[in-house]
């Protein structure tokens, strides 16, 4: 099945700063969905990119699915308190019907 | 239900001793998935389940680890002697059966299982 790689590992943002996670899929994928955990908590789902080059918006959140479907980033615009936790992006194959997790990007910020 | 349940929220377990988890997936949901997760690490992928089949269970990572799931509803994950590094949150994710727009897991709040 399809690695996913996802960078940085961790990002440490100043409040009001803008910051953008990277992901990298070893093959090309059918979607790509992002999930963000907060701390002690458990993945909740944000979005998902099915498109070439598809751009989505959630508020400050910027998803992007690259032309080829192996990449994938989010950008997120002046970052809050409540942007606190790790985002996983998470691939799934053309023939395989399960998501591969990215090991993540933990975010925290300096108020 | 309204969302993913799973039980225990807790577990606390002697080396080699044997283990069930659980998990009740949203109604309608007929995908299940089960994941684990390390502390501090990622999702590593254990098995899938489209309504009472396992097509993939090629992340099962030994034959200590087996799942059922009766019909399209609840899910065990069982783990037999276990190990400590069997320690980590076991996550149970369901979906509906097809991708599409905004369609995405919904997970469950895990068992932290810890092996002593």
């Amino acid at each position: 099945g399809q690695q996913v790689m996802q960078i940085p590992q961790y990002q440490h943002v100043q409040e009001g700063e803008d910051f953008t996670t990277y992901c990298n899929s070893s093959t090309t994928l059918s979607n790509i969905q992002w999930y963000k955990q907060r701390p002690g908590g458990h993945p909740v789902f944000l979005i998902q990119l099915v498109k070439s080059g598809e751009v989505k918006k959630q508020k400050r959140l910027t998803f992007q699915f690259g032309e080829a479907k192996k990449n994938s980033s989010l950008h997120i615009t002046a970052t809050q308190t409540t942007d606190v936790g790790t985002y996983f992006c998470a691939g799934e194959g053309s023939n395989d019907y399960k998501l591969s997790f990215g090991a993540g990007t933990t975010v925290t910020v300096r108020a | 239900g309204a969302g993913v349940s799973q039980s225990p929220s807790n577990k606390v377990t002697e080396k080699g001793k044997d283990v069930e988890l659980r998990c009740d997936p949203i109604s309608g949901h007929t995908a299940l998935y089960w994941y684990r997760q390390r502390l501090g690490q990622g999702l590593e992928f254990l098995i899938y389940f489209q309504g009472n089949s396992a097509p993939d269970k090629s992340g099962l990572p030994s034959d200590r680890f087996s799942a059922e799931r009766t019909g399209e509803s609840v899910s065990t994950l069982t783990i037999q002697r276990t190990q400590q590094e069997d320690s980590a949150v076991y996550l149970c994710a369901s979906s509906l059966p097809v991708t599409g727009p905004n369609y995405g897991y919904t997970f469950g709040s895990g068992t932290r299982l810890t092996v002593v």
